[in-house]
């Protein structure tokens, strides 16, 4: 049984550039979640989604910050216009109903 | 106040020992906790949860749950080099008034096993 799968697992990007993660949860987990974690820092909840709706955003930056779960395919965080300070680990979760979370292995988001 | 804290600070235990990592919560209405382990550059890995009073053993794994005391513990038996790694005790999603998918993570409590 496949865990959470995220791609890539490293991602460069230029300042000003977009980047776009990837999330697929684990077979019949219709519930994903997305956390951030800047270096030395804890995890910190982004966005709640089910299959084509959000559920709760209010981790989210207002700008350029955007997430979708399609009813096909994987969940997919965008960040227009990335910043340095974007450089961070992107986790993304998933759980069967709104219980017990399982990570995914991460995307490490580097911003030059 | 937070919802769930840690109490313990970077914990030491000498291999073999017994590792106790500790939490407190405010919410007497919670029923549910998750411990998480990171290990350093990893993403966090579901080790126990608990939704009931009492204990739960999984291996060298205990996770205790006193809803009276309103503390939440982890026991690792038999500890080893490898568990070294950050503890991370979650309350239940919707803590405090959020959503029920949110998860409140804290800074956790780094484990040092060492031979």
């Amino acid at each position: 049984n496949a865990g959470v799968m995220q791609n890539p697992r490293h991602l460069v990007r230029r300042r000003g550039q977009e980047a776009r993660l990837r999330c697929s949860p684990m077979k019949g987990h219709s519930h994903v979640y997305w956390y951030r974690q800047l270096p030395e820092e804890g995890l910190k909840f982004m966005v709640y989604l089910q299959k084509e709706n959000i559920i709760d955003e209010s981790g989210m930056p207002k700008e350029r910050f955007s997430a979708e779960f399609p009813k096909e395919g994987p969940s997919i965080l965008r960040i227009q216009q990335v910043v340095r300070g974007d450089s961070a680990a992107y986790f993304c979760a998933s759980s069967p109903q709104s219980g017990e979370q399982y990570f995914g292995p991460g995307t490490r988001l580097t911003v030059t | 106040q937070k919802e769930v804290e840690q109490n313990s600070g970077p914990l030491s235990v000498p291999e073999g020992a017994i590792a106790s990592l500790n939490c407190t919560y405010s919410d007497r209405g919670s029923q549910s906790f998750f411990w998480y382990r990171q290990y350093s550059g990893k993403s966090p890995e579901l080790i126990m949860f608990i939704y009931s009073n009492g204990d739960k053993e999984d291996g060298r794994f205990t996770a205790q749950l006193n809803k009276a005391s309103q503390y939440v513990s982890l026991l690792i038996r038999d500890s080893q080099p490898s568990d070294s790694a950050t503890y991370l005790c979650v309350g239940p999603p919707g803590a405090g008034g959020t959503s029920y998918g949110k998860l409140t993570f804290g800074q956790g409590t780094i484990l040092t096993v060492h031979p």
